[in-house]
């Protein structure tokens, strides 16, 4: 069965920091990925997705960035944090068409300070 | 850019009781999707209707699809305290092979035991 993992759960980071969100799916091969990220009440914004290695698109001019080095490992970076950054950040895998809906990790709670 | 909108925005019920939650968006999808969010974490798919596609059940609910109001309803029937969470509308506009999933604000749902 196919598992989606994301860490850490939580992090704290002061501002002008460097980030580095990692995820990994098992158990598929050649997914899309996508990164998301949902401020406090508001919907989830989609960040960037990936539909093969080294294949990166931008939803949102942003301080981030997204890398895929492996076929299932989705990066996202930042090389300053800013406060905004601040949220929950969510990683996702898909098929073409999200036929099948799409699969969330576990999230990670990012607070700059 | 939102293209899917929940209504209501909170929605509290009793236990027993059915939950009605509504979706409307904005330009022509490939499927709509709906998903369950605990608090604090990841979203968990719940079902997925395509545009040809009018009505769908899984289990407790039912969903609806209207294309020429560009509208959904998600319905949970005899609803209990365990389904208290957000729920999110997402709607799937095809881009060539891949997808992209563009996410509600989301509906709050409290059960009240």
């Amino acid at each position: 069965s196919q598992t989606i993992h994301q860490w850490p759960a939580t992090l704290v980071q002061p501002v002008g920091s460097p980030l580095s969100l990692e995820c990994t799916v098992e158990g598929t091969s050649n997914p899309n990925l996508y990164w998301y990220r949902q401020a406090a009440g508001r919907g989830l914004q989609l960040l960037f997705y990936s539909v093969g290695i080294g294949q990166i698109s931008s939803e949102v001019p942003q301080n981030l960035s997204a890398s895929r080095p492996q076929d299932r490992q989705f990066i996202l970076s930042s090389k300053k944090l800013l406060l905004s950054d601040s949220g929950f950040y969510l990683c996702a895998w898909g098929r073409g068409q999200a036929r099948y809906g799409y699969t969330f990790g576990s999230g990670t709670r990012l607070t700059v300070v | 850019s939102q293209q899917g909108e929940e209504d209501p925005q909170a929605l509290s019920i009793q236990e027993g009781e059915n939950a009605t939650m509504n979706c409307s968006y904005k330009t022509s999808i490939n499927n709509l999707q709906w998903y369950r969010q605990n608090s604090g974490r990841g979203l968990v798919h719940l079902i997925l209707i395509r545009s040809n596609e009018r009505e769908k059940h899984s289990g407790r609910l039912r969903v609806t699809l209207d294309t020429s109001k560009k509208s959904s309803s998600l319905l949970i029937t005899a609803s209990r305290a365990a389904d208290t969470a957000s729920y999110f509308c997402a709607t799937d506009t095809v881009t060539g092979a891949n997808s992209k999933l563009t996410f509600g604000k989301g509906i709050t749902l409290s059960v009240r035991p």
